[in-house]
């Protein structure tokens, strides 16, 4: 069984550009969730992603976007990226009927400057 | 909003030490709860969880009830290990919610 996987791993970019990361699903899931985790934080939810359709969003601008493809793999998209953006990304994947058990990848850390 | 709140870091304890990490949440209803551990350079790992009050969710070692009337939901470890050595998270959702909410981790180094 293959766990959740992010790429890439490190990420630098700077003010005013796009980002796109990228998440596998573990196999046999249907639901990818996003998560960015600022230095010293918790987690906070961005949004997830079921049957291709955002299923659910927390308090992100709509720069922020997302994808999720027919083999439930995901891309996490950012715009007009700001210094503030600067994070850990983190990506869980999960079946619908049990979304309590979210499953995490690694992660990509992204550097804005 | 649901919110959970943990105990300031850093920890620092000796091998075979007793741990309490505290872990209070605001929530509406009866959400689960959960503990999460991330290891340096790696994601979120589920440690345990438990879905209603009373109940115990163990693994490990680790142990954390579920306590309605003080909306708490603590950590304990009865001997850690230098292998325990981690950031932990305490973490909420509720029944049939699309997203965790987390509280801000507390980091736990062990020395031998």
């Amino acid at each position: 069984e293959t766990g959740v996987t992010q790429s890439p791993t490190h990420l630098i970019k700077t003010r005013g550009q796009q980002v796109t990361l990228r998440c596998s699903s573990q196999s046999g899931h249907n639901t990818v969730s996003w998560y960015q985790q600022a230095l010293g934080q918790g987690p906070q939810f961005i949004f997830q992603y079921y049957r291709e359709e955002e299923n659910g969003r927390g308090n992100f601008p709509p720069r922020f976007s997302g994808l999720q493809f027919p083999n439930y793999s995901s891309e996490l998209n950012v715009n007009a990226l700001e210094l503030d953006d600067s994070a850990l990304y983190l990506c869980a994947s999960s079946l619908k009927l049990d979304q309590e058990t979210q499953y995490f990848g690694p992660g990509t850390r992204l550097l804005v400057l | 909003g649901d919110s959970v709140t943990q105990m300031e870091g850093p920890v620092t304890l000796s091998e075979e030490a007793f741990l309490t990490i505290n872990c209070t949440y605001t929530a509406t209803g009866y959400p689960s709860l959960f503990w999460y551990v991330q290891y340096p350079g790696e994601g979120l790992q589920l440690l345990l969880k438990a879905t209603k009050a009373d109940d115990k969710g163990s693994n490990k070692g680790f142990e954390a009830t579920y306590r309605k009337e003080t909306t708490s939901f603590h950590l304990e470890k009865g001997s850690v290990q230098v292998s325990d050595s981690a950031v932990y998270f305490c973490a909420l959702s509720q029944r049939g919610s699309e997203k965790l909410v987390f509280g801000k981790g507390t980091k736990l180094t062990v020395n031998p």
